[in-house]
């Protein structure tokens, strides 16, 4: 069985701050990773994704992340928050390799960034 | 390429009443899901499809029906509709390589 945790429901930023979401899993099998970006009243947009390639991904608008196999992390981060950050972001696993198909999502983070 | 298309985007139902929810996506993607997004839960999948044909259950399937005729198509059916399906629900496809899912824009209903 798969699981995410997501610490922190909400985190707030100053503008121009570092951003770090935290993210940890657990699977029994290696994984695939995910981090989505949900603005208000919107679907999901795929930021990034690990798929067993480089364990540092980067990502779109600035993000990327780093898988740590021994700490089962996959944390988000971006170096300099902009207003337009503000937004969910959910973390998801999925297991590897073809045939797979479903994703076990955090419950997400609201990111909130203070001008 | 429109990508994934969802269809109404707001509904209200009353306690009973039976409405189903359109997905289509125009990327020739074989997996698709059906989510519902409820406060502070993250999405829980409902059911999912590898291909036209071929449906089965996710986490969270009572109260609910699909079907999935064409590649294109992954309509979500609600028979017999109950205040705690008032949620908002997202359809997704993807590529069978397990590398990231597309979503639609979302239903937002609502039960009284």
């Amino acid at each position: 069985a798969q699981s995410v945790t997501q610490l922190g429901s909400h985190v707030s930023v100053s503008e121009g701050a570092l951003v770090l979401l935290r993210c940890n899993y657990s699977s029994s099998v290696p994984p695939y990773l995910f981090w989505y970006v949900q603005y208000p009243n919107q679907g999901l947009q795929l930021l990034l994704k690990y798929t067993s390639a480089a364990t540092l991904v980067k990502g779109i608008n600035g993000f990327e992340a780093e898988f740590k196999k021994s700490e089962t992390s996959f944390h988000l981060t971006k170096p300099s928050a902009h207003m337009s950050d503000a937004a969910e972001y959910f973390c998801a696993v999925g297991p590897s390799g073809a045939g797979s198909y479903q994703l076990t999502f955090g419950k997400g983070t609201k990111l909130s960034v203070i001008p | 390429n429109a990508g994934v298309t969802q269809t109404p985007k707001f509904r209200i139902l009353k306690i009973g009443q039976s409405m189903t929810l359109q997905c289509t996506q125009d990327m020739n993607h074989n997996y698709m899901y059906w989510y519902r997004q409820d406060p502070g839960m993250g999405l829980k999948l409902i059911y999912y499809s590898v291909g036209a044909g071929i449906t089965d259950k996710g986490e969270v399937p009572n109260g609910y029906n699909v079907s999935r005729s064409t590649t294109e198509d992954f309509p979500l059916r609600l028979e017999l509709a109950a205040p705690s399906q008032t949620s908002v629900y997202f359809c997704a496809s993807s590529y069978s390589d397990g590398t990231g899912q597309f979503f639609g824009p979302g239903t937002r209903l609502t039960v009284l």
